[in-house]
């Protein structure tokens, strides 16, 4: 089956930093969400982005499908952007998603 | 707008006995979706159902774990004599059709005793 990875599994930042979080997956796909599980551990919808650049707020999202891969960037950040990052990617139809192994985020006040 | 509901939000159970798992989608989402998360894990794809049908439960153990949907009520994800593997935060989400953006409940963290 598909694979995922995401990088770097761990980060640590002090707040108002910028960072980039790197999701490749191994084959193509349909659909790629991007999630933020909080330390209370509540999932949160971020990003539906199968390709393409998407903005919210401080955070950004681009998937370039053909070259298997998608970016989630996070700009002044904040400690409530601490908890851990999930893509999830939707292989061709009929498969359900598939999530990566999340990248930790820590932002120190 | 009600975003996904799951009850009860904690669970204990010891260990040989019944858990279910209750899961209402958002408003006008006939689309429901299981997953298991270990501790320290991703999120790992059960079950999915439709009204009163499932239609993929390729993640699903073969044993004790059972799921449905009826045509009114919540979705129900059920395990039968719970053992203290089966301890994780089970989450569902819901979607307006299939294979499309998903949205995801609270979770409902089961530990076994």
């Amino acid at each position: 089956g598909i694979q995922v990875e995401q990088s770097p599994p761990d980060l640590i930042l002090q707040e108002g930093a910028n960072s980039t979080l790197r999701c490749n997956f191994s084959d193509s796909v349909n659909n790629l969400q991007w999630f933020h599980q909080n330390p209370w551990g509540q999932l949160i919808n971020l990003f539906y982005i199968p390709s393409g650049t998407k903005q919210n707020g401080r955070l950004s999202a681009t998937t370039v499908a053909t070259e298997r891969y998608s970016l989630l960037y996070i700009s002044s950040s904040q400690t409530t952007d601490s908890g851990v990052y999930f893509c999830a990617v939707e292989p061709p139809v009929g498969q359900n998603f598939v999530f990566g192994p999340g990248t930790r985020l820590s932002v120190l006040p | 707008n009600a975003g996904v509901m799951q009850n009860p939000r904690h669970l204990v159970r010891r260990r040989g006995q019944e858990a279910r798992l209750r899961c209402s989608p958002m408003k006008g989402h006939s689309h429901v979706y299981w997953y298991r998360q270990l501790p320290e894990e991703g999120l790992k794809f059960m079950v999915y159902l439709q009204k009163e049908n499932i239609i993929d439960e390729s993640g699903m153990p073969k044993e004790r774990f059972s799921a449905e949907f009826p045509k009114e009520g919540p979705s129900i994800l059920r395990i039968q004599q719970v053992v203290r593997g089966d301890s994780a935060a089970y989450f569902c989400a819901s979607s307006p059709r299939g294979y499309y953006e998903q949205y995801f409940g609270p979770g409902t963290r089961l530990t076994v005793t």
